[in-house]
Formats: structure tokens, C-alpha cells, sequence
């Protein structure tokens, strides 16, 4: 079954530490996208890549960082210079060009909590 | 299981009753709505969208009205059941980019 996988589900880092988040999708899709969710708060957007090798920053890229080396893989890497990384992260992915929806297709989450 | 929008607006409807989950949008020239419902430590997931050239779109027990002349959006779900409980936003894509801006969201929660 095609599908978004996210890794860990839940994870636990301490002050200081680097800690990278993955997501895996094959639906052949072009555009991947992380969100950052906190209670009360709608999905923020902190990267994106619309192709291999390239990626831009959302609303709140600082401290994080990401890859996109492949097609079907967009890691997240939550670095020690974000100031208040506990939260939910989603992963998300969609087909642009030929086929665009609009929709996206999320990951299951990946729930850090820094201790 | 993870708990996501602790202080977000709650709708409470009984089991068999109708709902509507509303939502104001923050962009007159956005002309794609999406809404998705998310449960308790998942991600979220697609019910139905809209273009901005029509007024209303009908799904299976869910409808879609769209209003932009008040930049309002709702979701209707007949006959709501216990498995529509959940978290849903609504989420509207800005114009010449590929990206959503997402609403806070609303929790519905269902009582039999």
C-alpha cells in the first residue's frame, strides 16, 4: 500500500541534543512538506521541497534543518538552536505539475518531547 | 494517544444529529479549501475540498459550503457518529504558491 511513513512515533531528546525526524513516502510524489502542530494552534510550515535537492523555508524554519537527497525521503533534523522543539511533527507529501490536487497526504506523526 | 489542541473550540453534538464545523479563511483571493479531520495521535486526513467557483460540494454524509463573500467556510456532517469524532481544520491554498495555511481547528466530540 502507497503511503507516508514517519519514524519514531515518539521521542525523547535532552537540551542540546540534535535529534532527526524521518519521513519516507511512495506515492511517487514531487512536493514534501514538515509541519510543526501545538495545542491550540493550527499546522505551521517549516520546509519544504518541491524537487530533489532543493527545499525552502516555511514560517518557521529556524533551528531545523532538512534533506532531500531523494525522491521519497525528506528527513527533519531538529537542532539544538530551536528554542522550544517539543511538539508534534507531521509529514507531508503531494503531486505537483500533471495530476495537481491541492491535497496533501500526511505521515501519522512523530510526537518529541526534549526532557 | 497524542493530544492535539488542547484549547481549541468544541462542538458537542449527539449521536444522529447533524453538524457544522465553521471556519473563517483569511485570504479573499484564495481559490482551493480543504477540509481534514484528525484523531487523537494521528495525522490528518482529507474529507473533502472545494474550488472557489462554487458554493457548495457534497461528499458522503459531508457537505462543503463556501461562502466568499464572508471568507467563511463550513462542513457539514449528517447523521454524525461516534468515529466522527476528531479534530478537523479547515485549510485554504494562497495563490501562486503550493502551500496550505491551515486553521486552528475545531473539536467535534459526539455523546450517544
Amino acid at each position: 500500500d502507497g503511503g507516508i511513513t514517519q519514524s519514531p512515533k515518539y521521542l525523547f531528546r535532552k537540551e542540546g541534543q540534535n535529534v532527526t525526524l524521518s519521513c519516507e513516502q511512495n506515492l511517487n510524489h514531487d512536493a514534501m512538506y514538515w509541519y510543526r502542530q501545538d495545542p491550540g494552534q493550527g499546522l505551521r510550515l517549516i520546509y519544504y521541497s518541491q524537487i530533489v535537492n532543493d527545499f525552502q523555508k516555511g514560517d518557521i524554519a529556524e533551528g531545523y534543518s532538512v534533506s532531500r537527497e531523494k525522491k521519497e525521503s525528506f528527513p527533519l533534523t531538529v537542532t539544538s538552536a530551536q528554542k522550544n522543539p517539543t511538539a508534534f511533527y507531521l509529514c507531508a507529501s503531494e503531486t505537483i505539475g500533471t495530476g495537481y490536487t491541492g491535497e496533501l497526504f500526511f505521515g501519522e506523526g512523530s510526537r518529541l518531547t526534549v526532557l | 494517544g497524542e493530544s492535539v489542541g488542547l484549547h481549541l473550540p468544541t462542538l458537542s453534538v449527539q449521536e444522529g444529529d447533524n453538524s457544522i464545523i465553521n471556519c473563517a479563511y483569511s485570504n479573499s483571493a484564495s481559490d482551493y479549501f480543504i477540509w481534514y479531520k484528525q484523531e487523537s495521535g494521528k495525522g490528518p486526513q482529507f474529507i473533502i475540498d472545494i474550488r472557489s467557483n462554487m458554493d457548495k460540494r457534497q461528499g458522503q454524509r459531508v457537505t462543503v459550503l463556501l461562502n466568499k463573500t464572508v471568507k467563511h467556510l463550513s462542513l457539514q456532517i449528517a447523521a454524525t457518529q461516534p468515529g466522527d469524532s476528531a479534530v478537523y481544520f479547515c485549510a485554504e491554498n494562497m495563490p501562486g504558491t503550493d502551500k496550505l495555511i491551515f486553521g486552528t481547528g475545531t473539536r467535534l466530540q459526539v455523546f450517544p
